[in-house]
């Protein structure tokens, strides 16, 4: 199976300032279709999880243009330009490339 | 709007057996994959399993945990999707998710395997 890594575990971050999260894979998720198939989901707390970027860096409708992804091959990252109130919960990774899909562990974001 | 119900959860003894439902509306059921993650109290997301769409022939998916113990289902002229868990384990203790893709997930619905 695909391992995802995710680093840090924990973020404190002060309102208003960057945020960003990795997300490492154990193998390259490029697909044989040319395209990389890595998701990134915001859980708040008591709520299912929801998707905020689809395909490495494609915003889902209606989440906050300071969300942004980037990244390719194994290295990816989830960037929050100006980290606000609403955005607290845990983030995952999720690589779509491989069956069984897989998860990152998770990094909480919380405010300082 | 898409929306998805899961439902069937609640309390089971070790070795019994569950079926939890996922009602779903909004898109055309038939084009899309579903599929059902889990997460046990306080922990990360897990996959149970996925089933393909009509396109793909509805082929069934699953991970290791679930494999011969779970079977998905689905239902398309009732929009809906199941989970017949058999054989429980008390690390099967979690909140299942329905899920449509990658994209849309349900409120989820607790099952908790205990004596």
């Amino acid at each position: 199976d695909v391992v995802m890594t995710q680093s840090p575990l924990s973020l404190p971050v002060t309102l208003g300032q960057p945020a960003s999260i990795s997300c490492r894979s154990s193998q390259s998720l490029v697909h044989s279709d040319g395209n990389t198939y890595l998701n990134w989901y915001q859980q708040r707390p008591g709520q299912s999880p929801r998707r905020l970027i689809s395909k490495v860096s494609n915003r889902d409708s209606g989440v906050p243009e300071r969300f942004g992804g980037s990244g390719s091959g194994t290295d990816f990252t989830l960037k929050i330009s100006r980290v606000e109130a609403e955005d607290v919960g845990v983030y995952y990774c999720m690589q779509l490339t491989y069956w069984p899909l897989t998860f990152g562990g998770g990094t909480k974001v919380e405010i300082k | 709007e898409v929306q998805l119900v899961e439902s069937g959860g609640g309390l089971v003894q070790p070795g019994g057996s569950l079926r939890l439902s996922c009602a779903t509306s909004g898109f055309t059921f038939s084009d899309h994959y579903m599929g059902w993650v889990r997460q046990a109290p306080g922990k990360g997301l897990e996959w149970v399993g996925r089933s393909r769409n009509r396109a793909k022939n509805y082929i069934t998916e699953y991970t290791a945990s679930a494999k011969g113990r779970f079977t998905i289902s689905r239902d398309d002229s009732q929009n809906s999707l199941y989970l017949q868990m058999n054989g429980l384990k008390t690390e099967d203790t979690a909140v299942y998710y329905c899920i449509k893709n990658s994209d849309y997930w349900g409120r989820g619905t607790l099952v908790t395997v205990s004596s």
